[in-house]
This record gives C-alpha cells, sequence and structure tokens, in this order.
C-alpha cells in the first residue's frame, strides 16, 4: 500500500486559483470515484473538504472544487484567500484499506 | 454537535502494548463507519484502520496488521484501538475519524482532537 503521489508544495497570490494533484494507480485512484480531500491548519485536525472526488460537504465553499481524470485526481481552489494556507491531503479507497497522500502545502503569497 | 474524543495515548517502552478511546456523541454511532488515522510529528496523515457500523468489515494499514486491533461498542457509543508490540515508528498522534457512510469508504467528515502515543524507552 503506497501513499498517494501529491507536489510537496504550491503557491499563488490572493485571487488566484491554484491546483493540487493526487497521483495514484488503477488499484486504488483509477477505479473507485472516492477519492477525498482534506485541509489541516497547524495544530488543527483535518477538515473534510471533497468527498466522492468532487462532493462538496455542507458549509464548505464552493471556491473548492474536485475533479478525477483516470488515477489522478485533482484540488482546485479558485479565488484565493489568505485562511486557504494550508496543508491539503488527498485520500483514497483502495479496497480494504484507505491511503492518503503525502499531503500538499499551499502558500498564500 | 458532534464530539469524538480520544483517551489512552501517552508514554509506553518498544514493544509494550497500549489501548486507545473514543467516546462518541452529537450523532448515531451504530449507524457510521469509525476509523484510526495517526500523524507522526511533522509528518503526514497515515490512515490505520476502520470498522464498519455493525464490524462485520475491518482493515488495518500493512504496517499495522497483526498488531493492532481495531473494535467498537456500539451501546457505549466507544471505539477502540488495542495496540501491540508497539515500535518507535508507531509515535505519532493519533486520531479518532468518523466516516460518511455505514460500510468503508474513507469520508472522514468529523475528526476528534487526537491522543498522542509516544514510543520510547
Amino acid at each position: 500500500q503506497s501513499a498517494l503521489t501529491q507536489p510537496a508544495s504550491v503557491s499563488g497570490s490572493p485571487g488566484q486559483s491554484i491546483t493540487i494533484s493526487c497521483t495514484g494507480t488503477s488499484s486504488d485512484v483509477g477505479s473507485y470515484n472516492l477519492v477525498s480531500w482534506y485541509q489541516q491548519h497547524p495544530g488543527k485536525a483535518p477538515k473534510l473538504m471533497i468527498y466522492e472526488v468532487s462532493k462538496r460537504p455542507s458549509g464548505v465553499s464552493n471556491r473548492f472544487s474536485g475533479s478525477k481524470s483516470g488515477n489522478t485526481a485533482s484540488l482546485t481552489i479558485s479565488g484565493l484567500q489568505a485562511e486557504d494556507e494550508a496543508d491539503y491531503y488527498c485520500c483514497s479507497y483502495a479496497g480494504s484499506k484507505g491511503v492518503f497522500g503525502g499531503g500538499t502545502k499551499l502558500t498564500v503569497l | 454537535e458532534v464530539q469524538l474524543v480520544e483517551s489512552g495515548g501517552g508514554l509506553v517502552q518498544p514493544g509494550r502494548s497500549l489501548r486507545l478511546s473514543c467516546a462518541a456523541s452529537g450523532f448515531t454511532f451504530d449507524d457510521y463507519a469509525m476509523h484510526w488515522v495517526r500523524q507522526a510529528p511533522g509528518k503526514g496523515l497515515e490512515w490505520v484502520s476502520g470498522i464498519s457500523w455493525n464490524s462485520g468489515s475491518i482493515g488495518y494499514a500493512d504496517s499495522v496488521k497483526g498488531r493492532f486491533t481495531i473494535s467498537r461498542d456500539n451501546a457505549k457509543n466507544s471505539l477502540y484501538l488495542q495496540m501491540n508490540s508497539l515500535r518507535a515508528e508507531d509515535t505519532a498522534l493519533y486520531y479518532c475519524a468518523k466516516d460518511r457512510q455505514q460500510w468503508l469508504r474513507y469520508y472522514f467528515d468529523y475528526w476528534g482532537q487526537g491522543t498522542l502515543v509516544t514510543v520510547s524507552s
């Protein structure tokens, strides 16, 4: 069970859009529409931002969107705001297991 | 309001055991799968184990399989993780997390604040 691959860091200016990729295999991301994304601020518990590839839980801003193509899922944040600066993690169903990505640090310049 | 409160962490010597507990409130506990997710200091998230609403489906990460046992008591609204043969690499903040579904789907919509496990001699 290998971790999903995410870029270590991404950055963007306020108002811009950024995309974070999450690459898995045909055994996880590629086979199931069960990818979720989490935001984690320092010292805080993670927060669910996207589930089932592109669905937003109640209360999550529509600036956050998700998609998937083949073995790669993506999280897009539009209209970047200072409060979006955080670590982001993807997670996928992988049969009887769950697998996270290594995490991406988003810096808002 | 959904609340998940972990307990049972602490300092333990390598090879010893520890049992974590998670007390749940604010939702119908036996309607949802539950999970343990850990985060080593300064590192990313790692899914550890999950259990379906009726304990009929259970999964473990390869790194803990054979050493850790997950269980739940729906009458007590509680989730447990029995950790045996602990290793230094098990040192982490252990989160209890609620799934959005009855079965293991790995959508963690609520998280506790975590309990710290430190394995060291």
